[in-house]
């Protein structure tokens, strides 16, 4: 079946560290995406890439790092520069089409600092 | 199961139409509402409800929450082509996570 998997469910890191959260997708799609969720607040953009080898900054880039070095996949490192890194981090997928398409979304990472 | 349902799942109006989209939800643990707009890129935010009746409004985009009924809906008068997008409802749940309904996509013909 065709979908966007995420992974780990859950994550925990000591402060200092990297940590990098996987995002596959085999639908055959352009454009991936990354999502931060804080309590109470909707989804905040951290990166998007539309083609491979590309990507660019949402809105909230500061202390992470994303590659696109293939179409399928979209890993997302946290890094320690990160300062407040716990969070519900949600990854989408979408067709770059002519027409408008439901962006398909992962059931998402949640990332604790310990 | 948690789920969330839009309809309608399409919408084609004209210009200066008003327009009302429906979102219900059946989930444990609800904490918030969510309303996005999607268009080619990132779906971009517009609400989040949390309590009933108590309506958000933001331009000619207002939505409002019934907790009881465990229903949403957004409105959005005087319709522009720029309105052309799908429109996300999404439920936020106890341990942060959020189910998405399919969406509406809604067509504004000039």
């Amino acid at each position: 079946d065709g979908g966007i998997t995420q992974s780990p469910k859950y994550l925990f890191r000591k402060e200092g560290q990297n940590v990098t959260l996987s995002c596959e997708q085999n639908l055959n799609h352009d454009a991936m995406y990354w999502y931060r969720q804080d309590p109470g607040q909707g989804l905040r953009l951290i990166y998007y890439s539309q083609i491979v080898n590309d990507f660019q900054k949402g809105d909230i880039a500061e202390g992470y790092s994303v590659s696109r070095e293939k179409k399928e996949s979209f890993p997302l490192t946290v890094t320690s520069a990160q300062k407040n890194p716990t969070a519900f981090y949600l990854c989408a997928s979408l067709d770059h089409g002519e027409r408008l398409n439901e962006a398909f979304f992962g059931q998402g990472t949640r990332l604790t600092v310990v | 199961e948690d789920k969330v349902v839009q309809s309608p799942l399409s919408l084609v109006v004209h210009e200066g139409d008003t327009v009302t989209l429906n979102c219900s939800y059946e989930v444990t643990n609800f904490r918030s509402l969510l309303w996005y707009k999607q268009e080619k890129k990132a779906p971009t935010f517009l609400f989040m409800l949390t309590s009933s009746g108590i309506e958000k409004k933001s331009g000619r985009l207002s939505s409002i929450l019934d907790k009881k009924e465990l229903f949403s809906i957004l409105n959005i008068t005087a319709t522009q082509t720029g309105d052309s997008a799908i429109y996300l409802c999404a439920v936020s749940t106890g341990g942060f996570k959020t189910i998405f309904g399919a969406g509406t996509r809604l067509f504004v013909k000039a």
